[in-house]
């Protein structure tokens, strides 16, 4: 099964952009990245999900390398709201949730 | 209305006691899931179900056992509760299983039941 990693934590200004990296070099050709995130004490909200193309909904924007080895969560215009733990999952056989990155939109 | 939902929201019992977490979805999703988040926060999945398909991850242990009366429904029965149970269990559904390697397995959760056993 394909693993991530992310940072751990992250700062952002409020109405800036938040790029959340995600690495996932082991990822298989027919695997999704999706991401997820976390607001204090509620269960998960889906964000997006990309295979190869890049991706943008209301919510975020997701930007795969042509090599899908790695990702980007791209939150364009960052709210106080939006501080939450993020989540990158591929492999969605089993929704593996790791640590996620802890990202904290400031002021 | 709530796409997912939980009851109870907080549940506080003794060693040793059985209760049970009950998990409805309006979402006519096909597949419901169990969660546990632990102290540390790291997400587990504990069960998936599926047209009366029950996949169990191995690490479950069998006190714990998912029943579902209808497809809408995924109820989560705890037997013979013990201190390592308590935790925060989510419930969660998505439109197809897990596995099926499709782009819409995006799975919607509940705002969870926070379980501490005395």
């Amino acid at each position: 099964d394909a693993k991530t990693t992310q940072p751990p934590s992250m700062d952002c200004a409020e109405g800036r952009a938040a790029n959340l990296p995600c690495n996932h070099s082991t990822i298989s050709g027919n695997e999704y990245v999706y991401w997820y995130r976390q607001i204090h004490s509620q269960g998960p909200q889906y964000i997006i999900h990309g295979l190869k193309n890049n991706e943008t909904n209301e919510m975020a924007s997701l930007i795969i390398t042509e090599d899908r080895k790695s990702s980007t969560l791209i939150l364009p215009h960052a709210t106080l709201r939006d501080t939450a733990v993020y989540y990158c999952i591929v492999n969605n056989n089993d929704m593996r949730f790791g640590a996620g990155t802890r990202l904290t939109v400031k002021p | 209305d709530t796409a997912v939902s939980q009851t109870p929201k907080y549940l506080v019992t003794q060693m040793g006691n059985d209760k049970s977490i009950k998990c409805e979805q309006n979402l006519g999703h096909d597949t419901m899931y169990w969660y546990k988040q632990d102290s540390k926060k790291f997400l587990k999945i504990m069960f998936s179900y599926n047209n009366k398909e029950l996949i169990i991850n191995e690490t479950v242990p069998n006190r714990f056992s998912p029943k579902s009366p209808d497809k809408a429904h995924l109820n989560l029965h705890i037997n013979s509760l013990e201190l390592g149970d308590s935790a925060v269990y989510f419930c969660a559904s998505s439109q197809v299983r897990l596995g099926r390697l499709a782009g819409n397995n995006e799975q919607f959760f509940g705002p969870g039941t926070r379980l501490t056993v005395l």
